[in-house]
């Protein structure tokens, strides 16, 4: 079964510094999507950022981008500029096909200002 | 609204009830989850339906705990006999595809106590 782990149970970062929140994965597969969601104290989870196994270039997405390593089955979040409402909780998930989405324990971000 | 509706946003129920927790998705998707998230936790998976295919139910922790999508849209989840380790927010979302290529849009989730 697909596994997603975020070793960073918690993690800070200065106000306009830049914080990379790390993910590693467990397949076999080679075709899958890779996410980022966060979820504000609001409870509302939305999406940050994808990419797509298959496309070797990095996404990004204004202050936000990934460091996607196939072979290593890596997938670290890099958030430049930080901002006050960043801080939030943040989901790494894997999908594949039409299977399930699976998510690992997140990482809560800190903001100081 | 255009988002994922779920209702009601809290629920108390005393030990031994039985609770429902209904999921309105986004109108033409296909693709609907159900997870559940402790405090200060992760998300656990539930149960997924997409399209006409048999429901993935792997995740149900026990067969106290049900789900239905009646007519590829409305979900409803319900918990018989409520313990109070089921205490958690139960999180919803829906996509309008099965596949990663289109995204999971969530619900606010509710907030389910059991006492």
């Amino acid at each position: 079964a697909q596994t997603v782990t975020q070793s960073q149970p918690e993690m800070s970062v200065q106000e306009a510094e830049t914080v990379t929140l790390s993910c590693t994965y467990d397949t076999s597969e080679s075709d899958y999507y890779l996410f980022w969601y966060k979820q504000p104290p609001s409870r509302q989870m939305i999406l940050v950022i994808r990419q797509e196994a298959y496309k070797q270039q990095n996404a990004t997405e204004n202050r936000f981008s990934v460091n996607f390593q196939k072979a290593a089955k890596s997938f670290s979040l890099k958030i430049s500029d930080s901002q006050l409402g960043d801080a939030a909780m943040y989901f790494c998930a894997y999908k594949r096909g039409a299977q399930k989405l699976v998510f690992g324990q997140g990482t809560r971000l800190t903001i100081n200002p | 609204g255009a988002g994922v509706s779920q209702s009601p946003s809290n629920k108390v129920t005393e030990k031994g009830k039985d609770v429902e927790l209904r999921c309105d998705p986004i109108s033409g998707h296909t693709a609907l989850y159900w997870y559940r998230q402790s405090l200060g936790q992760g998300l656990e998976f539930l149960i997924y339906f997409q399209g006409n295919s048999a429901p993935d139910k792997s995740g149900l922790p026990s067969d106290r705990f049900s789900a239905e999508r009646t007519g590829g849209s409305v979900s409803t989840l319900t918990i018989q006999r409520t313990q109070q380790e089921d205490s958690a927010v139960y999180l919803c979302a829906s996509s309008l595809l099965g596949t990663g290529k289109t995204e999971a849009f969530f619900g606010q989730g509710t907030r389910l106590t059991v006492v």
